[in-house]
């Protein structure tokens, strides 16, 4: 059972373009986190979100997690080809372990 | 560098031989998580160590598959009489005591068994 679905799976837009992926579960979770993962590399943090509602921006992505704690948005902006990767979205229930997406796949052409 | 190191970053290993992966924690974190990452799957939880403790290894195959993170030293996942089911990239992450679930990773050890 995927505990969290990521739409769309993969997405290929120009730059200057602007996108939503989401990030879409029937469980409730104590906190969310975006990664995004280069090919070769690891996850690398972008942002952390904990109160249901709650909106953050990190320049060009806007980070939404619903009221409901159960399902998270982000969007990016004029996106850039250097936006490329892999990204994930992971839910945390109680302490500490993180239950992943299987993650949306953007590539931005120049 | 302050972030977590793993290695090797890759490591080749023929059926049956161990393998040992390493990971040093982001500096000021104590805590160590261990994720797999098969292809065309999304990352899985293994493990997860404090210094001299596996605190949860409800992801952790029962057998050949152990893991630890002892007083002094890296954290280590070790793999006996591997398959090549075994062949995926292992990631290691860390957190500190405030905020468990804001977890770093490392570059990850990419496996492969022939």
């Amino acid at each position: 059972t995927q505990l969290l679905e990521q739409s769309p799976q993969f997405l290929s837009i120009q730059e200057g373009e602007n996108l939503t992926v989401y990030c879409n579960s029937s469980s409730v979770f104590s906190s969310l986190q975006w990664y995004r993962q280069e090919p070769g590399e690891g996850p690398v943090l972008l942002v952390t979100v904990v109160t249901g509602g709650e909106v953050k921006k990190l320049k060009r992505l806007t980070f939404q997690f619903g009221d409901a704690r159960k399902d998270s948005s982000l969007h990016i902006t004029a996106a850039q080809p250097g936006d490329t990767g892999l990204y994930l979205c992971a839910g945390a229930k109680g302490y500490s372990t993180l239950t992943f997406g299987k993650g949306t796949m953007l590539l931005v052409s120049p | 560098n302050a972030g977590v190191m793993q290695n090797p970053r890759h490591l080749v290993r023929r059926r049956g031989q161990e393998a040992r992966l390493r990971c040093s924690p982001m500096k000021g974190h104590s805590h160590v998580y261990w994720y797999r990452q098969l292809p065309e799957e999304g990352l899985k939880f293994m493990v997860y160590l404090q210094k001299e403790n596996i605190i949860d290894e409800s992801g952790m195959p029962k057998e050949r598959f152990s893991a630890e993170f002892p007083k002094e030293g890296p954290s280590i996942l070790r793999i006996q009489q591997v398959v090549r089911g075994d062949s995926a990239a292992y990631f290691c992450a860390s957190s500190n005591a405030g905020t468990l679930y804001e977890q770093y990773f490392g570059p990850g050890t990419r496996l492969t068994v022939t």
